[in-house]
């Protein structure tokens, strides 16, 4: 497997409250992507990084931020938890647009 | 903007039937495609995946895709499903060109669940 740490793995968190979720990679990949995966919609592009600093907003940002200071850690935070962003969250990166990208074990959040 | 659409979204199969799972983006510019599986419990593995030359692709465990440019369209084939290819199963593409920032868009998914 692609080195590809996300940290926790589960949390359950109240509603209203800001929670961070981090990515860490060893494979000083270029291209980080959060996604979360809810039955029937499949995977949605949250935000992605595309270098350092460098970040843009996918389909389903809004409620959430994300930065990048450095290559391997790739942070999500959800401003203010509510219960529609209970969800599993994944990471990926990739080297470049024409290749694979590499997942993570995923984040089961609950926000209750 | 680049989109995925996949028309299956639940799919029952006995052993040995073939398989065909449909996949359509829109995005009028060169892309690269891929197909995308995640067994029970666990996290995405690639397939297969296209970006140029031939339109026929061939990947791990004896799937394959056509790219159809005309048909904006990206099917993954398998002649004889497997109890073991009870999976999700999901199709992605992200554009080409001077403004791609690599951003990768995944469809709906489909379930396929194969009866042995």
């Amino acid at each position: 497997d692609a080195g590809i740490t996300q940290s926790p793995r589960h949390k359950v968190t109240e509603t209203g409250t800001p929670v961070t979720l981090r990515c860490h990679q060893t494979e000083n990949h270029r291209y980080m992507y959060w996604y979360r995966q809810d039955p029937g919609h499949g995977l949605r592009l949250i935000h992605y990084s595309y270098g350092v600093k460098d970040t843009d907003k996918g389909e389903v940002s809004d409620g959430y931020s994300v930065s990048r200071s450095k290559t391997e850690d790739f942070l999500l935070t959800l401003e203010s938890a509510t219960s529609s962003q209970t969800s599993v969250y994944f990471c990926a990166i990739r080297t470049a647009p024409n290749t694979e990208a590499f997942f993570g074990q995923g984040t089961r959040l609950t926000v209750v | 903007a680049q989109s995925v659409s996949q028309h299956n979204h639940h799919v029952i199969l006995s052993e040995a039937a073939s398989l065909e799972l449909g996949c359509n983006y829109s995005y009028g510019g060169t892309v690269n495609l891929f197909w995308y599986v995640q067994y029970p419990g666990q996290h995405l593995q690639l397939l297969l995946k296209y970006f140029s030359g031939d339109p026929l692709v061939k990947g791990i465990k004896g799937f394959e895709a056509e790219f159809i440019k005309s048909k904006f369209s990206f099917n993954l084939r398998k002649p004889s499903v497997q109890w073991s290819d009870t999976a999700e199963y999901f199709c992605a593409v992200n554009a080409r060109g001077s403004s791609n920032t690599g951003k990768l868009i995944f469809g709906q998914g489909t379930t396929l669940q194969v009866k042995p």
